[in-house]
């Protein structure tokens, strides 16, 4: 069964700081793959995503994120993170489950940025 | 893009009573989906809303204690039946037009069970 790792439970980050989640995936056919932001008490919002083409996609508020098939992985970096950035961030991956496509969401990793 | 609204908003039960979710999309989606998030946990997909059909629902979640509606597409439900304190989350609902393309989501029923 397809599932998503995030390793990284807690990050800590002083504002100005470079940034990069870590997202690996187990899936058997080539994955469509995001990243989402959640702020408290907020929904998703997506950040970015990956399908096809270029392996480095941009995504919004200067995020991006590097698909590598060699290492099953697709981590999101930002060079200067911001007070802002503060949030849970989810990895997910599209699969088809037969009748329908859903995502499959990581664990999150909740970013503190330090002033 | 779709802009999803859910409500309540939040709301706070007793236990052993129903609440009915609503779920509403401002442009037709294809696909429609319900999420628990439980207290500092990720997402899990508790059904697939089909449009005028049963839902389909993932391992561990079943009809009778969470039946969904979508009577089209742009409107579903959700009713978290005869609740316990366990079915505390935030229940939130999403929809989409294809694969690959982006999943909308609702900003969230947070939904506590006395």
């Amino acid at each position: 069964a397809q599932s998503v790792t995030q390793p990284d439970i807690h990050i800590t980050v002083s504002e100005g700081a470079s940034l990069e989640l870590r997202c690996n995936y187990s899936y058997g056919a080539t994955p469509y793959l995001f990243w989402y932001v959640q702020s408290p008490g907020q929904g998703l919002q997506l950040l970015l995503k990956y399908f096809s083409g270029d392996t480095l996609v941009q995504g919004i508020k200067g995020f991006e994120a590097e698909f590598k098939r060699s290492q099953s992985s697709f981590n999101l970096r930002k060079p200067s993170v911001h007070w802002s950035d503060a949030a849970e961030y989810f990895c997910a991956v599209d699969v088809d489950s037969g009748s329908a496509r859903q995502l499959t969401f990581g664990s999150g990793t909740q970013l503190t940025v330090l002033p | 893009s779709a802009v999803i609204s859910q409500k309540p908003s939040r709301d706070i039960c007793q236990r052993g009573t129903s609440l009915t979710i609503q779920c509403q999309v401002d442009s037709q989606v294809t696909m429609m989906f319900w999420y628990r998030q439980q207290p500092g946990q990720s997402l899990t997909l508790i059904a697939t809303a089909n449009q005028g059909s049963e839902a389909t629902y993932e391992s561990g979640f079943v009809i009778d204690k969470f039946p969904i509606s979508r009577p089209n597409l742009t409107f579903s439900t959700l009713t978290v039946s005869n609740m316990s304190p366990e079915d505390s989350s935030i229940y939130l609902c999403s929809g989409g037009l294809a694969r690959g393309d982006e999943q909308f989501f609702g900003p969230g029923t947070r939904l506590t069970v006395l």
